[in-house]
């Protein structure tokens, strides 16, 4: 079955450098999605990617969704404290099974 | 606007005693509804989905159940807890067809 990879695990940078995390799936996805988890909450939906090579900005993220829709980047420059949380991106397995990557916990040292 | 409710919180209990979280979603209808844990400092593993009333996919073979009695309503279950249950089981919502994710608050269930 499809399964979403993402790495690295972990990530922990001075501020002000930048953090990139990749996401991997074994098949092509419809359509892939980006989520923040701050430390103790929930995550909470950032982007959603859906037309090949497409790249997206907010503010210091950019996000890419690779040519043959089976993988995806998200890119922060320079980072800033409150960057800090783990990251994850989603892909549909099918129309009902939204599955998630391990995540890239950042840690952001001040 | 939608809005999704899951309760409690936070949860201690002993191993052996039973396990009923309940999450409902409002303003919107026929959603898909996810039950995820994620282990301390881990990812999120998918336990259950439900596009509907009474359907229930089981991901992975464990200690816990799922239904969904009403529309808008998901309850996760397990007779008897055991310690490896522990963690933050997350509740979430989808409206159509790949669109986001709407996350409820979380329970940090914690057995001992």
């Amino acid at each position: 079955g499809q399964q979403v990879m993402q790495i690295p695990q972990y990530q922990h940078v001075q501020e002000g450098e930048d953090f990139t995390t990749y996401c991997n799936s074994s098949t092509t996805l419809s359509n892939i999605q980006w989520y923040k988890q701050r430390p103790g909450g929930h995550p909470v939906f950032l982007i959603q990617l859906v037309k090949s090579g497409e790249v997206k900005k907010q503010k210091r993220l950019t996000f890419q969704f690779g040519e043959a829709k089976k993988n995806s980047s998200l890119h922060i420059t320079a980072t800033q404290t409150t960057d800090v949380g783990t990251y994850f991106c989603a892909g549909p397995r099918n129309n009902n099974d939204m599955r998630f990557g391990a995540g890239t916990r950042l840690t952001v040292k001040p | 606007s939608q809005t999704i409710h899951q309760w409690p919180a936070t949860l201690v209990q002993p191993v052996g005693s039973p396990l009923s979280l309940e999450c409902t979603v409002e303003g919107t209808s026929n959603p898909n509804l996810y039950w995820y844990r994620q282990a301390a400092g881990r990812g999120l593993q998918l336990l259950f989905y439900s596009v509907g009333i009474g359907q229930i996919s089981s991901e992975v073979p464990q200690n816990l159940s799922a239904s969904r009695p009403q529309d808008r309503q998901f309850i996760l279950s397990s007779k008897k807890l055991l310690l490896s249950d522990s963690g933050f089981y997350l509740c979430a919502w989808v409206g159509t067809r790949g669109s986001e994710a709407f996350f409820g608050q979380g329970t940090r269930l914690t057995v001992v």
